[in-house]
């Protein structure tokens, strides 16, 4: 079965400045999916980021990327120049990619980093 | 506008009563999930149905029940077999395909008195 784990349950970051947060996870898979959700405390989630782990290019969204390093099933999420607005919990999740049998889509949640922005 | 909508928004049962969680969605989704969130757990699926008539238990469907007669639907019914209910729910919906992301509902808040 397919596990995530975010190791640290609170961060937090001086506003403006950069922040990392971690993700493993262990899958006998080669072929997944790997996304990181913001839960602000309106409790919506919102999708932040995404990687192929087909792709050894690292995903990027504006203040937004990953470091995925998929030998050592790493996939970390770093904001650059952080705002009052990214406080939030942050969860790691994980997806086999392969389609063809239903059930592969459901997506396995890690714990989540509780993000706390110092202004 | 397209989106999940999920009522009520908070919900108070007593012990040993049923009660149903609605999930709608109006994005032409085929597939749909439930997920239970509890402090320091992050989100559990409880069941998901990726066509119409057809659902699967996900990893803690004990003490809950879904129906899926039509694709934009997808009820939870939380069942007085269901020991701590006491939760935030979460429906989300995805098209069917492995690019395609998973979008979420606001949320029950879901409280035995």
């Amino acid at each position: 079965a397919q596990t995530v784990t975010q190791s640290q349950p609170e961060m937090s970051v001086q506003e403006a400045e950069t922040v990392t947060l971690s993700c493993t996870y262990d899958t006998s898979e080669s072929d997944y999916y790997l996304f990181w959700y913001k839960q602000p405390p309106s409790r919506q989630m919102i999708l932040v980021i995404r990687q192929e782990a087909y792709k050894q290019q690292n995903a990027t969204e504006n203040r937004f990327s990953v470091n995925f390093q998929k030998a050592a099933k790493s996939f970390s999420l770093k904001i650059s120049d952080s705002q009052l607005g990214d406080a939030a919990m942050y969860f790691c999740a994980y997806r086999y990619s392969v389609i063809s049998n239903f059930g592969n889509e459901k997506l396995t949640f890690g714990t989540g980093t509780r993000l706390t922005i110092i202004p | 506008d397209g989106g999940i909508t999920q009522s009520p928004k908070y919900l108070f049962r007593k012990e040993g009563q049923n009660v149903t969680l609605s999930c709608e969605q109006n994005l032409n989704h085929d597939a749909m999930y439930w997920y239970r969130q509890d402090p320091g757990q992050g989100l559990r699926l409880i069941y998901y149905s990726q066509i119409v008539n057809d659902f699967q238990k996900g990893d803690i469907a004990e003490g809950y029940s879904v129906s899926r007669e039509k694709k934009e639907s997808f009820p939870l019914t939380v069942t007085s077999a269901q020991k701590n209910p006491t939760a935030f729910y979460l429906c989300a919906s995805k098209k069917r395909g492995g690019g395609h992301e998973q979008f979420f509902g606001p949320g029950t808040r879901l409280t035995v008195l």
